[in-house]
């Protein structure tokens, strides 16, 4: 199985803030991997899938980038809606697998 | 505008079966989208439990692959999702997905999820 290690696990943050969080694949998934931000009590939200493509309606301030085995999630200026939690999850091979979360938290 | 809906009963005793059923509207579930289930144990990370295709073709956790059946009817747009020989470390929050198979997409669609709990 790959593992998928993000990094951090918890992140304090100010609003207007740019923030990184990295998601690390212990073997190479090219591009397949998508990014997920959580709310207490709610599904996840698709932000960011194929490592670096925008879905639909997501905020121009999140991206994606990398490939092969290091990836990151970018804000560019946090907001007070974007405390939450983020998940990568790749899609490379079965079993598809997501990263432990990395909970951004107001500083 | 695609909609996901979990039912099922939401206490399940110990060694019974978990069944949940996933209805779609607003999309064909015969189209090219993987449905897939994915659940998330209270203040715990999201863990991935398998996907249907409409052909049937199935791909479960190698971790609950002895356990986990998940099926679709084509002619009430909806899937299921059984586990046998439940235990508490099954309480979870259970979500069904769409997954774009040409696309690509990511899990762009999910249901508000359903708190499954065990108890006796």
């Amino acid at each position: 199985d790959i593992q998928m290690t993000q990094s951090p696990s918890t992140l304090s943050a100010s609003v207007g803030d740019r923030v990184t969080i990295t998601c690390r694949a212990s073997q190479s998934i090219s591009n397949w991997l998508d990014w997920y931000q959580q709310k207490p009590g709610k599904a996840p939200k698709l932000l960011i899938y194929k490592a670096s493509s925008l879905e639909s309606g997501v905020p121009s301030r999140f991206s994606g980038s990398g490939s092969g085995t290091e990836f990151t999630l970018t804000i560019s200026s946090l907001q007070p809606d974007d405390f939450a939690t983020y998940y990568c999850q790749h899609f490379n091979s079965y079993p598809w697998t997501f990263g432990q979360g990395t909970k951004v938290e107001v500083k | 505008q695609v909609q996901l809906q979990e039912s099922g009963p939401e206490l399940v005793k110990p060694s019974e079966t978990l069944s949940l059923i996933c209805t779609v509207s607003a999309s064909s579930i015969s189209s090219a989208y993987y449905w897939g289930w994915i659940r998330q144990a209270p203040g715990k990370g999201l863990e991935w439990i398998g996907n249907i295709y409409h052909s049937g073709s199935t791909y479960y956790n190698p971790s609950l692959k002895s356990r986990v059946t998940i099926s679709i009817d084509t002619s009430k747009n909806q899937f299921s999702l059984r586990l046998s020989s439940v235990t508490a470390a099954d309480t979870a929050v259970y979500y069904c997905a769409r997954f774009g198979v040409l696309t690509v997409t990511g899990f762009d669609s999910w249901g508000q999820g359903t708190l499954v709990t065990l108890s006796s």
